[in-house]
């Protein structure tokens, strides 16, 4: 089974604070995404990337940068991180182009306050 | 990507079949129609999606209009554990699965 791996699932930090949030994933896949999920939003992409050192902006990427130097590791940086960006963060990815179904596979979330 | 609409919130009884619809009206003819379920404090999961045929997997079935402009989820025995948002969502493949996701229905399976 392909399993998505996010290195946190709760984590407390204070507003200005520099946070990584790290993803994994073991299938090979070249698509991995964030996305965040808040009440009465649903969920919204932040950033994806497709390959590694590649990385293109989601529906909402301001205050939010990304990195992925290793195909299966995607990372989201908040380099300053403020209280609205308290929320639930999913990380996802799926098969390139070649096989690929649609079907995305998610992490189980870290969920991040910020006082 | 077309937009779909889904009733906010269902109750079902366990043990029986749970139709779920969802409205694509602006479905375009290459899109899809995928469904999702995220169970409380979980990351969604990838259920069924199809095209134009009806398809049916291991979890579920997906029945989709002729015209495309709806369809409808069926889980064929609901159990305690399939109570969770279920999400239908419509994308063309090639977009790299920049899924949207919408506000779901809340499907409560109840003893």
């Amino acid at each position: 089974d392909v399993k998505v791996t996010q290195s946190s699932r709760y984590l407390v930090k204070r507003t200005g604070e520099k946070v990584f949030l790290e993803c994994v994933q073991d299938m090979d896949h070249e698509n991995m995404f964030w996305y965040r999920q808040d009440p009465g939003l649903g969920l919204r992409l932040i950033y994806f990337s497709y390959d590694v050192k590649m990385k293109e902006k989601g529906d909402i990427p301001e205050g939010y940068s990304v990195s992925r130097e290793k195909k299966e590791r995607f990372s989201l940086i908040l380099e300053s991180a403020s209280t609205n960006q308290t929320s639930m963060y999913l990380c996802a990815s799926s098969l390139g182009t070649s096989g690929n179904t649609g079907e995305l596979f998610f992490g189980e979330g870290s969920r991040l306050t910020v006082l | 990507d077309a937009k779909t609409t889904q009733p906010t919130s269902m109750d079902c009884a366990e043990g029986r079949a749970a139709n779920l619809p969802c409205n694509h009206s602006t479905i375009s003819g290459n899109e899809y129609v995928y469904w999702y379920r995220q169970i409380h404090s979980q990351g969604p999961q990838y259920i069924i999606h199809g095209l134009k045929n009806n398809e049916t997997n291991e979890m579920a079935s997906l029945i989709i209009t002729e015209d495309r402009k709806s369809s409808t989820l069926i889980l064929p025995h609901a159990t305690l554990r399939d109570t969770a948002v279920y999400y239908c969502i419509v994308s063309v493949k090639a977009a790299g699965n920049k899924l949207t996701f919408g506000g779901g229905t809340r499907v409560l399976v109840k003893p």
